[in-house]
């Protein structure tokens, strides 16, 4: 099965600062159809998870532009320009390339 | 508006069986890839099974595989978990998700004597 390594697992920020979390892969995501499959969800306490980046880089549906996605092959990044009280949660990154879909172990940010 | 209402958790014995629902609305279900998605209580999320659109494609994860069924019925825009063969480690709560976009509020499944 693909292993996704998150880091850091815990993650205080100032208001208004910048707040990154890697994703890792023990193997490369990209498919023999040339798709790469990882997402990015939070899930906020008590409530479920919610798909904020799709396809490494698309943003859904009403999530700010302050959160971006990046990377390639093994190595994924999600990205807060400047982050506000309504982004705590924890943070999985999910790779749907190879079966079984796998999630990381979940990146907690807070406000320090 | 979106829903995913998932219905059917309770507290079950070992070796026991547990049948999961989930009707969704406010989205085209039958073009969805439908999985479910559990969550120990505390910990992370681990995917437990995909289904295709016309249900002939279904997946799981290997610790339950041969316990558990995927299925759906689109005249029905429902999905179900045919859970059978119940063990301590299935206790979760167990979301559907449609596309990975649309999310359900989870129903808790708890195995234990």
């Amino acid at each position: 099965d693909v292993v996704m390594t998150q880091s850091p697992l815990s993650l205080p920020v100032t208001l208004g600062q910048p707040a990154s979390i890697s994703c890792r892969s023990t193997q490369s995501l990209v498919r023999s159809d040339g798709y790469t499959s990882l997402t990015w969800f939070r899930q906020r306490p008590g409530q479920s998870p919610r798909r904020l980046i799709y396809n490494i880089s698309k943003r859904d549906s009403g999530v700010p532009d302050r959160f971006s996605g990046s990377g390639s092959g093994t190595d994924f990044t999600l990205k807060i320009s400047r982050v506000e009280a309504e982004d705590v949660g924890v943070y999985y990154c999910m790779q749907g390339s190879h079966w079984p879909h796998t999630f990381g172990q979940g990146t907690k940010l807070e406000i320090k | 508006e979106v829903k995913l209402v998932e219905s059917g958790g309770a507290l079950v014995q070992p070796g026991g069986s547990l049948r999961l629902s989930c009707v969704g609305s406010g989205f085209t279900f039958t073009t969805s890839w439908m999985r479910w998605v559990r969550q120990t209580p505390g910990k992370g999320l681990e995917w437990v099974a995909n289904i295709s659109p016309d249900g002939t494609d279904k997946y799981y994860v290997d610790s339950v595989k041969g316990r558990f069924t995927i299925s759906r019925d689109n005249a029905k825009n429902s999905l179900y978990l045919q859970m059978n063969s119940l063990r301590a480690e299935d206790t979760a709560v167990y979301y559907c998700a449609g596309d990975l976009l649309y999310w359900g509020q989870g129903t808790l499944v708890t195995v234990s004597s």
